[in-house]
């Protein structure tokens, strides 16, 4: 099962709007309503931020938003804050019962 | 307050082998599907194995499969991951988290501050 596809990085400035992209396949991305998102700061634990593709878990800010089409699944952070500033993970149920993560986005705040 | 503790990686040689702890406070632990993710120094995450509230449903990732089992003791609210043949490609801190809602599928929604496993000769 190779990694979903992710940019490198995305970069903004405070108060912009970023979109994340995580592309895969029909038998992952595009072949369930499964897809979660994760930001890391450096030295931390990952924490859920969206899931199920458009769902945030309660306490998350609503300036983070994700949606789906076809095989790519996408996360918006609107009003970019420095804390926003992290690495961020999506992954996905697959069609083998198994999980995928992402390759990662580090955001970074300009 | 949701909580998971991991406990017992360190230093072993290729070849040998090593048992992990994810003890769990703060919430009905017997209710909840868990996972094993894991992260190498410096790259990204990599799921690794699930095992269902009532251990009747196990899945494993490819890249461990035949080397790593998965168990869990509902009455000690502890997960554990048995880690046998390691590889140098094994190093990396393991994170023990719990699985979202009831369905098989879905998010990791609490995370563990995860166990450092290192295999080097």
């Amino acid at each position: 099962q190779s990694a979903l596809t992710q940019p490198a990085s995305v970069s903004g400035s405070p108060g912009q709007s970023i979109t994340i992209s995580c592309t895969g396949t029909s038998s992952d991305v595009g072949g369930y309503n499964y897809v979660s998102w994760y930001q890391q700061h450096p030295g931390k634990a990952p924490k859920l931020m969206v899931y199920d593709v458009g769902y945030r878990p309660s306490g998350v800010s609503d300036r983070f938003s994700g949606s789906k089409s076809g095989n790519t699944a996408s996360l918006t952070i609107s009003g970019l804050q420095a804390e926003d500033e992290a690495d961020y993970y999506c992954s996905s149920y697959t069609s083998s019962s198994t999980y995928v993560f992402g390759t990662g986005t580090k955001v970074t705040v300009l | 307050e949701v909580q998971l503790v991991e406990s017992g990686g360190g230093l072993v040689q290729p070849g040998e082998s090593l048992s992990l702890s994810c003890v769990a406070s703060g919430f009905t632990f017997s209710s909840y599907g868990m996972n094993w993710i894991r992260q190498a120094p410096g790259k990204g995450l990599e799921w690794v194995s699930y095992i269902s509230s009532s251990t009747s449903i196990i899945y494993y990732a490819d890249s461990v499969k035949g080397r790593f089992t998965i168990s869990r003791d509902n009455a000690k609210t502890s997960l554990y991951l048995q880690m046998h043949t390691l590889r140098a490609e094994d190093t990396a801190v393991y994170y023990c988290a719990r699985k979202k809602g009831i369905a098989v599928a879905g998010a990791s929604d609490y995370w563990g501050q995860g166990t450092l496993v290192s295999v080097s000769s």
